[in-house]
């Protein structure tokens, strides 16, 4: 079946512009992660999304990131203001239950975002 | 979670068994070892995962020690392809959820 998606693949935008990342999760999975990995530097958690409950924002770096997620589904990170140190790969990943028993997040193939 | 510890390197001849260690000293009764692995500018790919018992897939198998606290992944047969930062991961089951914490891995390079 699909796996998880993410659009665009590859993004580049000049520093103080606003940036939407997109991830189309497994079908029928109730949990989505949000990760990013800055260059040569390991995963980062930055938000967790399960079903109706109010979401993980524990890993956001600060106020200019948000997400949501839409019908259960879709998810959008937002990043406002662009810096150079967001630069980085914006990963998502996607599983069935969100944590009851053994939970294996799979992931999409990221979105490589460079701020000029 | 616990903690892992793994090499930072490894280097395997292709066609030969991988053993790729994890210590999870600290590991508690309901948490799960789970690998994952990254090829270069990919997303991390799920290979396995276990809780007590050894475990196999078509991908690899898994070895966790009696008391638990290390385990060793096992690629059979090693081919080029399977060159990539290899990742041990605990994680809590139940109703405890969220992210996974990933560590810096093992480099695993497979040569001819």
């Amino acid at each position: 079946g699909a796996g998880v998606s993410q659009s665009p693949s590859n993004k580049v935008t000049e520093k103080g512009k606003d940036v939407e990342l997109r991830c189309d999760p497994i079908s029928g999975h109730t949990a989505l992660y949000w990760y990013r990995q800055s260059l040569g530097q390991g995963l980062e958690f930055l938000i967790y999304f399960q079903g109706n409950s109010a979401p993980d924002k524990s890993g956001l770096p600060s106020d200019r990131f948000s997400a949501e997620r839409t019908g259960g589904s879709v998810s959008t990170l937002t990043i406002q203001r662009t810096q150079q140190e967001d630069s980085a790969v914006y990963l998502c990943a996607s599983s069935f239950s969100g944590g009851v028993g053994a939970d294996t997040q799979y992931f999409g193939p990221g979105t490589r975002l460079t701020v000029l | 979670d616990a903690k892992t510890t793994q090499p930072p390197s490894m280097d395997c001849a292709e066609g030969r068994a991988a053993n790729l260690p994890c210590n999870h000293s600290t590991i508690s009764g309901n948490e799960y070892v789970y690998w994952y692995r990254q090829i270069h500018s990919q997303g991390p790919q799920y290979i396995i995962h276990g809780l007590k018992n050894n475990e196999t897939n078509e991908m690899a198998s898994l070895i966790i020690t009696e008391d638990r606290k290390s385990s060793t992944l096992i690629l059979p047969h090693a081919t080029l392809r399977d060159t990539a930062v290899y990742y041990c991961i605990v994680r809590s089951g139940g109703t405890s959820y969220g992210k996974l914490t990933f560590g810096q891995g093992t480099i695993l390079t497979v040569h001819p």
